[in-house]
């Protein structure tokens, strides 16, 4: 069965760039039928979407986050990433990585990784 | 963006009731709305796509109906293990937005 798995540093100082990556396993990245979404959670916050890729390397981004965020693809590897740029201790929060499924009525998150905690910390 | 807004934030039930969330967005999305269930320390997992489109494997005590810009989860009869935190979310635009959350706990 599919699953994903987040991988990256657990404390990252201000200012620096947080690199993670979604490793995909039992499945394809680049299976055509998903797209491939990163979200995050601040400590005892709620949800918020990050942005997507799609297996061709279109991305979307959340307007929130779009200057400092880029997500990327490596279908060799079979994973994504996410690089975010002028780290805070805002973007302190548990990133998730996750598939999006298209059903009747739009698209929603069917697998998500477990979540790595990343804290902004000098 | 759309705002999703859940109510309540936090409710108290007991094994067996029947419990409801709503969920509001601040425009019409139509049936593009999902619900998530978070347990303390896991990720979300999904529970209803589409509105009302129960996922595969989730036990059928729940269920979602609505459109447009109101929503409703409801647990038939709750279950020990249906005590965590459950989020709407609408796919309708970008960017995707939650709800704030509503907080199932044991009475």
């Amino acid at each position: 069965q599919v699953q994903l798995q987040e991988s990256g540093p657990g404390l990252v100082k201000p200012s620096e760039t947080l690199s993670l990556t979604c490793s995909v396993s039992g499945g394809s990245v680049s299976s055509g039928s998903y797209y491939w979404s990163w979200i995050r959670q601040p400590p005892g916050k709620g949800l918020e979407w990050i942005g997507y890729i799609y297996d061709n390397g279109n991305t979307n981004y959340n307007p929130s986050l779009k200057s400092r965020v880029t997500i990327s693809v490596d279908m060799s590897k079979n994973q994504f990433s996410l690089k975010l740029t002028s780290m805070t201790a805002a973007d302190t929060a548990v990133y998730y990585c996750a598939r999006q499924y298209s059903g009747s009525y739009g698209w929603y998150f069917d697998l998500w990784g477990r979540g790595t905690l990343v804290t902004v910390s000098s | 963006d759309i705002q999703m807004t859940q109510s309540p934030s936090s409710l108290s039930a007991s094994v067996g009731d029947r419990v409801t969330i709503t969920c509001r967005a601040g425009q019409s999305i139509s049936s593009y709305l999902n619900w998530y269930q978070q347990k303390p320390g896991k990720a979300p997992n999904l529970l209803i796509h589409g509105a009302s489109s129960l996922q595969s494997g989730v036990p059928s005590r729940f269920s979602g109906r609505g459109s447009g810009t109101d929503f409703t989860l409801t647990i038939s009869s709750l279950q020990a293990e249906d005590f965590a935190t459950y989020y709407c979310q609408q796919t309708y635009s970008l960017p995707y937005t939650f709800g704030q959350g509503t907080k199932l706990e044991i009475k």
